[in-house]
């Protein structure tokens, strides 16, 4: 079965600062989505990416996903604390059935000082 | 506009109780799913429905039942409930699959403690 790692598991940066989540699969993704959660809340979509060396941005963060599309990076750029939060990444399964389920990786929490 | 509805947001249940936990959207998607999330584990999904009328085992089914009562609605059973469903659930629906930028939308979440 396909496994994502994501690294750091945490993450501290003072206000300003860039950073870089990064997201690693066990098998090649077919889709890959990167959600923002707030302790105690839902997710929310950030971003997905379908194609190998595809980079997206909202704001000021950019998420990349690799040529061989088993590896995506999520950057921030001069963090703020509403960055603040569980990063989590998750990857449509390549087995293609009436639906491609979607498996989430542990999560990266982010925490930005003032 | 409310996205997807769950309810409760907090629960304590004593082990062997049984309890159901209901999603709602409001988006006319066609498929809806039911997450549980612990600690260092991300989330996981416990059943789908892919459409009205279809329901389909994810990743932990066991211990748990699903019904699509409609196309808006959801509902996750617990029959008898063991501390080890002691997590937070989440539902999600999403409108269609295979399509670009398909965005899963998530209700608020579920905290479930079972003593």
């Amino acid at each position: 079965s396909q496994e994502l790692e994501q690294s750091p598991q945490s993450l501290i940066v003072q206000e300003g600062k860039n950073l870089t989540i990064n997201c690693t699969s066990s098998k090649t993704l077919y889709g890959l989505y990167w959600y923002k959660q707030k302790y105690g809340e839902g997710l929310i979509f950030l971003m997905m990416l379908q194609k190998g060396g595809e980079e997206k941005s909202h704001e000021k963060i950019t998420a990349k996903l690799d040529e061989k599309k088993q590896q995506s990076s999520l950057h921030i750029t001069a963090s703020q604390p509403s960055h603040a939060g569980i990063y989590l990444c998750g990857a449509e399964t390549p087995i293609k059935t009436s639906y491609d389920k979607v498996i989430f990786g542990p999560g990266t929490s982010l925490s930005v000082i003032p | 506009n409310a996205g997807v509805t769950q309810t409760p947001k907090f629960q304590v249940l004593k082990t062997g109780q049984s309890m159901t936990l209901q999603c709602a959207q409001d988006m006319n998607h066609n498929s809806m799913y039911w997450y549980r999330q612990d600690p260092g584990m991300g989330l996981r999904l416990i059943y789908y429905s892919a459409s009205e009328g279809t329901t389909d085992k994810g990743e932990v089914p066991n211990g748990y039942n699903v019904s699509r009562l409609n196309k808006r609605e959801f509902s996750l059973r617990l029959e008898s409930a063991a501390p080890s469903q002691t997590s937070v659930y989440f539902c999600a629906s999403s409108e269609t699959l295979r399509q670009e930028n398909t965005e899963a939308f998530f209700g608020q979440g579920t905290r479930l403690t079972v003593v």
